[in-house]
């Protein structure tokens, strides 16, 4: 079955970075985008980017540029997202979630999220 | 930029009730990148509509969507009491790419 497996939380002082991983089973690694999605506590969901595990080929939101960092390993089909440059506002659950490569011609959608992982910036 | 607007931003109901959740793009949007989301407390997201009326796998028959162009609905047409949860739209298209709504909260009454 298909899964999307993350790290564990973590606490980070203001002006760190984080890393946080997302490891897919069950399917093809490489024939599905790898997103990265946001929640601030209480708040609503905030697309931060994504990246193809076939090429490497990356688009973060705009007001993410800069600060976020995506890559991908496709020999332990895993994808990584790293925020620099930690705030308390960065402060949130972060999902990977998964869309199918292609999409566009039929629907596009996240069908298989990962569990989240809760990122806590405080000094 | 598109945004997508839901209301009510919280929906009080019993179950049994039937559950409308209303989202509005601010420009025509195509349906078929057009999704809904459940989401309990604690829990990760989870896919229920895409492409505007297509049930995901293993959601039941008494959650339908429909709409099309600026105006989408989520409907569950008799509420179960593990209904009572957040529901996200989400449309992909245009720039940005991506957007989710801000989230209706159904509650119980």
């Amino acid at each position: 079955q298909v899964q999307l497996v993350q790290s564990g939380a973590e606490v980070e002082k203001p002006g760190a970075s984080v890393k946080v991983s997302c490891k897919a089973s069950g399917y093809t690694f490489t024939d599905y985008y790898i997103f990265w999605v946001r929640q601030a506590p209480g708040q609503g969901l905030e697309w931060m980017g994504w990246i193809n595990p076939n090429n490497g080929d990356l688009k973060y939101a705009q007001i993410f540029q800069g600060r976020v960092t995506m890559t991908r390993d496709t020999s332990i089909n895993t994808a990584y997202m790293e925020v620099s440059g930690l705030t308390s506002d960065d402060t949130a659950i972060y999902y990977c979630t998964r869309e199918r490569i292609g999409c566009s011609s039929t629907t596009c959608h996240f069908d298989y999220w990962g569990q989240g992982t809760l990122v806590t910036v405080s000094s | 930029e598109i945004v997508l607007t839901q209301s009510p931003g919280t929906l009080s109901l019993s179950p049994g009730e039937r559950a409308a959740l209303s989202c509005r793009a601010s420009q025509s949007v195509s349906s078929r990148h057009f999704n809904w989301y459940q989401q309990k407390p604690g829990q990760a997201p989870r896919l229920l509509i895409y492409g505007a009326s297509s049930r995901a796998a293993g959601i039941p028959d008494r959650f339908s969507g429909s709409g099309s162009g600026t105006d989408f609905t989520l409907t569950i047409s008799r509420l179960e009491p593990e209904d009572f949860a957040v529901y996200y739209c989400q449309q992909y298209g245009g720039s940005p790419p991506y957007r989710f709504g801000q989230g209706t909260k159904l509650e119980l009454k």
